[in-house]
């Protein structure tokens, strides 16, 4: 089965500081898509970053970027320059089937706390 | 729309009830998913629309749980005999781009079955 795992219920950080979140994955395939989504108490998921399982090249968005490890399967998402208003909810999810997607698979989430 | 809209956005029901949720995806993305949230996880996949046929129902937990979207545009979820356990936020997502995986979610509906 295709699993997710986030291993980090809650996390906290101090504003301006770095901190990294941690996600692994299990997959037989070699093509598929990884994402960090941000659910703030709104509910709505809001897309921080997309990783292409065929690109080497780690993804970066401003202040966020990825540490893409396909052979470990890991995709860890380093926020810099943490503000007040990442504090929210992260989501580490795959995608099977890179072309052919119609689903995403999700970890439970990781808190995240940014302290004044 | 400017994003996908989902209403009501807060439901609470009696057990054994009957509910719909509605979500109305962004203007002519033809692929809309429903997840359902439960407390402490991640969404988890319902089902899969691509115009107005259902590309895929396998997450839908069992008979008492089905969806439509008739026209290719709003989708309802409907929920027959609602149990305590269907309690959860219903996510919808749209997209324009799904083999890009490139999705927009609303704000999702929190079904609450008292």
């Amino acid at each position: 089965a295709q699993t997710v795992t986030q291993s980090q219920p809650e996390m906290s950080v101090q504003e301006a500081e770095t901190v990294t979140l941690s996600c692994t994955y299990d997959t037989s395939e070699n093509n598929y898509y990884l994402f960090w989504y941000k659910q703030p108490p709104s509910r709505q998921m809001i897309l921080v970053i997309r990783q292409e399982a065929y690109k080497q090249q780690n993804a970066t968005e401003n202040r966020f970027s990825v540490n893409f490890q396909k052979a470990a399967k890991s995709f860890s998402l380093k926020i810099s320059d943490s503000q007040l208003g990442d504090t929210a909810m992260y989501f580490c999810a795959f995608a099977p089937d890179g072309g052919a997607t119609n689903k995403l698979i999700f970890g439970t989430g990781t808190l995240l706390a940014v302290q004044p | 729309g400017a994003g996908v809209s989902q209403t009501p956005s807060n439901k609470v029901t009696e057990k054994g009830k009957y509910v719909e949720l509605r979500c109305d995806p962004i203007s002519g993305h033809t692929a809309l998913y429903w997840y359902r949230q439960s407390l402490g996880q991640g969404p988890e996949f319902l089902i899969y629309f691509q115009g107005t046929g259902a590309a895929d129902d396998s997450g839908l937990p069992n008979d008492r749980f089905f969806a439509v979207r008739p026209e290719g545009s709003v989708s309802t979820l409907k929920i027959q005999r609602t149990e305590r356990g269907d309690s959860a936020v219903y996510l919808c997502a749209s997209s324009s781009q799904p083999a890009e995986g490139v999705y927009t979610f609303g704000s999702g509906t929190r079904l609450t079955v008292v």
